[in-house]
């Protein structure tokens, strides 16, 4: 079974310059996430969609973030214009679903898109 | 404030010398405790999920313990392909997100 798939998987732009990121997840799964992780810290969640609504979006800096998930498969992260402290590792994850009965479903990781704003 | 915090920061083993890595949580009503590993340059790989205390789960060379507080993920006679990140995750108290900690980055040398 295929994982979650993400591209590109390196980036290197010009600060002030737009950027989109790709990310088709696990079959059947109806939950993903966008996560930001910087070096030396673990992920952080950016945006969480169940099928093609954003349910969870208070992490994501609407002001030059923005996320679509059209159809409820795969999804798209975009920065216009990029800063330079947008450099990190974007991650993509996706569950199931959120979880039932007080239990959280596990989520897997796509192996994330590398960027760097100069 | 929700919170994981993971001990220590870097640990540095010789092959075959057993250690156990800590993740303590604060968030209340407990939904899951994720344990991932992560290499260089990929994304973090699905290890265990842990939900009640007093459980436990093993693969490989790696066991996982939780309990109310805190969970432990043992790793017993380690070789170098066991250098990695690991990462230790609960939902936040919606249940809507993962709040990770920093990671203990393990290296095993031969």
């Amino acid at each position: 079974e295929a994982g979650v798939v993400q591209s590109p998987r390196y980036k290197i732009i010009e600060k002030k310059q737009p950027v989109a990121f790709w990310c088709n997840p696990i079959s059947g799964h109806n939950t993903l996430y966008w996560y930001l992780q910087n070096l030396g810290q673990g992920p952080e969640l950016l945006i969480r969609y169940e099928n093609e609504e954003a349910v969870d979006d208070s992490q994501l800096p609407k002001d030059r973030f923005s996320a679509e998930r059209l159809k409820g498969v795969d999804s798209t992260l975009k920065i216009q214009p990029a800063e330079l402290g947008d450099s990190a590792v974007y991650l993509c994850a996706s569950s199931l679903g959120s979880g039932t009965s007080g239990r959280t479903d596990t989520q897997y990781f796509g192996p994330g898109t590398r960027l760097t704003v100069l | 404030e929700d919170q994981v915090t993971q001990s220590p920061e870097a640990l540095r083993l010789q092959e075959g010398e057993s250690s156990s890595l800590n993740c303590s949580y604060t968030v209340s009503g407990l939904r899951g405790l994720f344990w991932y590993r992560q290499d260089p340059g990929k994304g973090p790989e699905f290890l265990f999920t842990l939900y009640s205390a007093g459980e436990e789960k093993e693969k490989e060379r790696l066991k996982a313990t939780l309990t109310k507080k805190e969970s432990f993920l043992h790793i017993t006679a380690p070789k170098p392909e066991d250098s990695a990140t690991y990462l230790c995750a609960v939902p936040n108290q919606a249940g809507t997100a993962l709040i990770f900690g920093k990671g203990t980055t393990l290296s095993v040398s031969s």
